[in-house]
């Protein structure tokens, strides 16, 4: 499959905790990264790897990975965090890059 | 410090061509490749592929061949977007962005191409 598939929104109360899940059977071979972008903004690194921290994103920020599901989690959600959240891999044949469609987060 | 910035919005008629740059700044550009993302009004991020910035050679993701072409000027440290016969349906802003997903990811500001007669 040549899919990375995200719920379209999720919703969390401010300083409580949500996970934000990407599915795909590339995820077996391959970490996924995590983009945060807000409007009129250039997409932001905000995890990659199996769960690493670009310098500049706070550590409420995480990642996880089982089987084909890598998830996102932000742990004590925050206004500013209000986005849209995209995860980022390869394919199966590690030759092509692969975006999901997207999870717009609102903090409530 | 790594900066990536693009040219500025266009405004084209259908079947035009237009072409983007991506002028790199604060590292060596042909240490790390550039891809090409587009994201149409509304919508989410679409990978259009890479350039290999050391050899030139590009890479298109499927639905991204024949009218869209990768290129590089390496004097300036530049990669260009160029999109040929452009239709309604590419208004789009396109980002550059080196190393997607990896510790050495930076974006440009992206560049808005509106396509409309």
């Amino acid at each position: 499959s040549s899919e990375l598939t995200q719920d379209p929104a999720v919703s969390v109360a401010l300083g409580q905790t949500v996970r934000i899940t990407c599915q795909g059977d590339s995820l077996r071979n391959y970490y996924a990264s995590w983009y945060q972008q807000k409007p009129g903004q250039a997409p932001v690194l905000v995890i990659y790897g199996k769960n690493n921290r670009p310098s500049g994103i706070p550590d409420r920020f995480s990642g996880s990975s089982s089987g084909n599901t890598d998830s996102l989690t932000i742990t004590g959600a925050q206004a500013e965090d209000e986005a849209d959240y995209y995860c980022n891999s390869r394919d199966s044949s590690g030759n092509q890059v692969l975006f999901g469609g997207g999870t717009k987060l609102t903090v409530l | 410090q790594v900066q990536l910035v693009q040219s500025g919005s266009e405004l084209k008629k259908p079947g035009a061509s237009v072409k983007v740059s991506c002028k790199a700044s604060g590292y060596t550009f042909t240490k790390f490749s550039m891809n090409w993302v587009r994201q149409a009004p509304g919508q989410g991020l679409e990978w259009m592929g890479w350039i290999n910035t050391n050899t030139g050679k590009p890479t298109y993701a499927q639905g991204f061949t024949g009218r869209f072409v990768f290129s590089l000027d390496t004097s300036v440290s530049t990669a260009y977007l160029q999109i040929n016969s452009l239709k309604a349906e590419d208004t789009a802003v396109y980002y550059c962005a080196r190393e997607v997903g990896t510790p050495e990811d930076h974006w440009g500001q992206g560049t808005l191409v509106t396509v409309s007669s």
